[in-house]
């Protein structure tokens, strides 16, 4: 059974293209969280939600929106691609925010834009 | 800000040579230190945490110790399997609300 799940594994998409990227966990967790590696494999967090409220927002251009539609799902859209918006995006998955539980991560959306 | 530097950026050793990886970090009030192992490809998968320090934990030929500046990843009698990027990441307590700062991770390759 996969435990944290992403969709597309790949997306390629041009510039000024808006895309969605899709994250669901069969863990029972009440945490989820948005992570972007850029090509020096370097891992940031973007975004956080708890129970479907946003807890993390980090310095992300407002072009990118989450949103969850229950504490199993969390959805990344991004309007008007960049460039720079290619990296591959993790989506990951945690027991709960308030202590340090471990966090399980998706294979990854790798995101080219052209 | 919390910070957390790995050392070295790439390693070779041989099968069987056994090593250690270093994770510094500077963090206020750690909750925790993770290590995680990356394949290419794939998603970082989970391998310890650990809490306060002198706190140590063994899985197959790895073993996290942790002191209050700085964690090591030792791997002991390594085979060609165990090649995959390291990475090392810390919360904070406070407001954090879960976030894991990462090091930017250590490219192990075990030649048989």
């Amino acid at each position: 059974d996969t435990a944290v799940s992403q969709t597309p594994k790949y997306l390629v998409t041009q510039m000024g293209n808006d895309k969605s990227i899709k994250c669901e966990q069969n863990l029972g967790h009440d945490t989820m969280y948005w992570y972007k590696q850029d090509s020096k494999k370097f891992l940031k967090i973007m975004f956080s939600y708890n129970n479907k409220e946003l807890i993390i927002n980090e310095t992300v251009p407002n072009r990118f929106s989450p949103k969850s539609p229950d504490k199993a799902h969390l959805n990344l859209h991004i309007n008007s691609l960049e460039l720079g918006d290619s990296a591959v995006y993790f989506c990951a998955s945690s027991q709960d925010r308030a202590w340090a539980y471990e966090q399980y991560f998706g294979p990854g959306t790798r995101l080219t834009v052209t | 800000e919390d910070q957390v530097t790995q050392s070295p950026e790439a390693l070779r050793l041989q099968e069987g040579e056994s090593s250690s990886l270093n994770c510094s970090y500077t963090v206020s009030g750690l909750r925790g230190l993770f290590w995680y192992r990356q394949d290419p490809g794939k998603g970082p998968e989970f391998l310890f945490t650990l809490y306060s320090a002198g706190e140590e934990k063994e899985k197959e030929r790895l073993k996290a110790t942790l002191t209050k500046k700085e964690s090591f990843l030792h791997i002991t009698a390594p085979k060609p399997e165990d090649s995959a990027t390291y990475l090392c990441a810390v919360q904070a307590g406070g407001t954090s609300y879960g976030k894991l700062t990462f090091g930017q991770g250590t490219i192990l390759t075990v030649h048989p």
